[in-house]
C-alpha cells in the first residue's frame, strides 16, 4: 500500500525558514518523479515544485522559484521541501504526491496518482 | 503559464442527478489533463488522466472527454459519496496548473 506522511509544518514567522518532509513506502521511491502541491485557506489547489527520480531536475512555480528547494533522499525514501523567506501567502496546507507516467501512442502522460494527508504551515508575526 | 478555467464553480444536485463539469484550457494542451476530487481534510484523489482514461479502482460512474482546449467530467448519477471539490489539471507543460475547482454541494 502507498503511503505518504508529510512532516514539518508549523508556524514560522515571515521571512523564516521551514523544511517539509515527506516519508515515502509502498512503491519504489527512487522510479517515480515527486512533486508538492499546496492549498491556502480556501483556495484551490496549487502546483508548487516537481522533481526526477534521480533527483537531478526540479521544476517550480513562479510565486516560489528562488525560495523553495525541492529535493529528495532515495535512500531514505524521502522528499523534502526547503521553504525559505517565507510569506504570509505561503500559508497552506502543503501535500507531497506521488507522479506516475504512462507511456501511450508514442508520448508520456504524467499525473500524480497518490497523495499524502497534507502539513499545515502557517506564516505570521 | 496555461489558464485552466472551470465552470461551474459551485452547483447543487441530488442523489442520482447526472453531473457535467467542464475544464478550458487557455491553449491547446492534447489530451495532457488530469482530474482529481477532493474531500475537506482529506487528500485529494486522482479520478481520470489522459482527459478520459480512469484511473484503477475509481467507479465507472466517473467519466471524462475532451482533447485540445475544452475538456469535460461527467458523472452518471450522483452519489452521496460524491460531494466534494474538483479539479482539472493540465500536464501538457510546466508550470503545471490546476482549474479553479467546481464544488458539488447537495441540493
Amino acid at each position: 500500500e502507498v503511503q505518504l506522511l508529510e512532516s514539518g509544518g508549523g508556524l514560522v514567522q515571515p521571512g523564516g525558514s521551514l523544511r517539509l518532509s515527506c516519508a515515502a513506502s509502498g512503491f519504489t521511491f527512487y522510479s517515480n518523479g515527486m512533486g508538492w502541491v499546496r492549498q491556502a485557506p480556501g483556495k484551490g489547489l496549487e502546483w508548487v515544485s516537481s522533481i526526477i527520480p534521480s533527483g537531478g531536475h526540479a521544476d517550480y512555480a513562479d510565486s516560489v522559484k528562488g525560495r523553495f528547494t525541492v529535493s529528495r533522499d532515495n535512500s531514505k525514501n524521502t522528499l523534502y521541501l526547503q521553504m525559505n523567506s517565507l510569506r504570509a501567502e505561503d500559508t497552506a496546507v502543503y501535500y507531497c504526491a506521488k507522479r506516475e507516467a504512462l507511456y501511450d501512442s508514442s508520448a508520456y502522460y504524467y499525473f500524480f496518482d497518490f497523495w499524502g494527508q497534507g502539513s499545515l504551515v502557517t506564516v505570521s508575526s | 503559464d496555461i489558464q485552466m478555467t472551470q465552470s461551474p464553480s459551485s452547483l447543487s444536485a441530488s442523489v442520482g442527478d447526472r453531473v457535467t463539469i467542464t475544464c478550458r484550457a487557455s491553449q491547446t494542451i492534447s489530451n495532457y489533463l488530469n482530474w482529481y476530487q477532493h474531500k475537506p481534510g482529506k487528500a485529494p484523489n486522482l479520478l481520470i488522466f489522459a482527459a478520459s482514461t480512469l484511473q484503477s479502482g475509481v467507479p465507472s460512474r466517473f467519466s471524462g472527454s475532451g482533447s485540445g482546449t475544452d475538456f469535460t467530467l461527467t458523472i452518471s448519477s450522483l452519489h452521496p459519496e460524491d460531494f466534494a471539490t474538483y479539479y482539472c489539471q493540465q500536464s501538457y507543460i510546466f508550470p503545471l496548473t490546476f482549474g479553479g475547482g467546481t464544488t458539488v454541494v447537495i441540493k
